[in-house]
């Protein structure tokens, strides 16, 4: 069965740094999406992402974010600058169709942790 | 601020019981509503979708919609220990946009042996 998979599983960084997070979505999905969920919090809306471009993004996501889909495969959120409340589980998940009208599929996850 | 609302439990059932979890939400113009399951460290895993009023069963598992009381909710028949974990209710963003889910905060269910 097609999953959505996301490396690394664990990532520390120290404050201030760069951080790439990868995601391969499932491969006849169109929509990608990233979320993140704060250590004993709700998970949250990040950004959506189809056809290249940025279809929604929250207040979360400010310019110290990005996504790209560099490759036919990859789906990759980029944090410039690392803060301490960066720290969290990123999902990334992906849908055939808008994200209201159908199932999105997570993957596994990235713990980021900024210290 | 659209919110999705859950009793964050934890609800307790003994193995084989019916478990009943509820959500409310916010936003009238929601069309599309998704019951996931979290284990403890572990990503979001889709159990249920649900777009239409009534009921919509898939094994074990019964999710009930009413959009005039803006209320889901999920039922899991003869429960098993391997079902505790903690449930999340996603309801599609609020304003008409299908590209983002609103998750609820969770109930915890501990299915006892």
């Amino acid at each position: 069965e097609p999953e959505v998979t996301q490396t690394p599983s664990h990532q520390v960084t120290q404050m201030g740094q760069e951080v790439i997070l990868r995601c391969v979505p499932i491969s006849n999905h169109l929509y990608f999406y990233w979320y993140r969920q704060i250590l004993g919090q709700k998970v949250e809306f990040l950004v959506s992402f189809y056809n290249n471009e940025i279809s929604e993004k929250s207040e979360i996501f400010d310019d110290q974010f990005s996504v790209e889909r560099p490759d036919g495969s990859n789906f990759t959120l980029k944090i410039r600058s690392t803060k301490l409340e960066d720290s969290a589980m990123y999902f990334c998940a992906s849908s055939r169709r808008a994200g209201g009208l159908d199932e999105q599929y997570f993957g596994p996850g990235t713990r980021l942790t900024v210290t | 601020q659209k919110e999705v609302e859950q009793n964050s439990g934890p609800l307790s059932v003994p193995e084989g019981a019916i478990a009943s979890l509820n959500c409310t939400y916010s936003d009238r113009v929601s069309q599309s509503f998704f019951w996931y399951r979290q284990y403890s460290g572990k990503s979001p895993e889709l159990i249920m979708s649900i777009y239409s009023n009534g009921d919509k069963e898939d094994g074990r598992f019964t999710a009930q919609l009413n959009k005039a009381s803006q209320y889901v909710s999920l039922l899991i028949r003869d429960s098993q220990p391997s079902d505790s974990a903690t449930y999340l209710c996603a309801v599609n963003s609020s304003g008409g946009s299908n590209y983002k889910l609103t998750f609820g905060k969770g109930t915890l269910l501990t299915v006892n042996p």
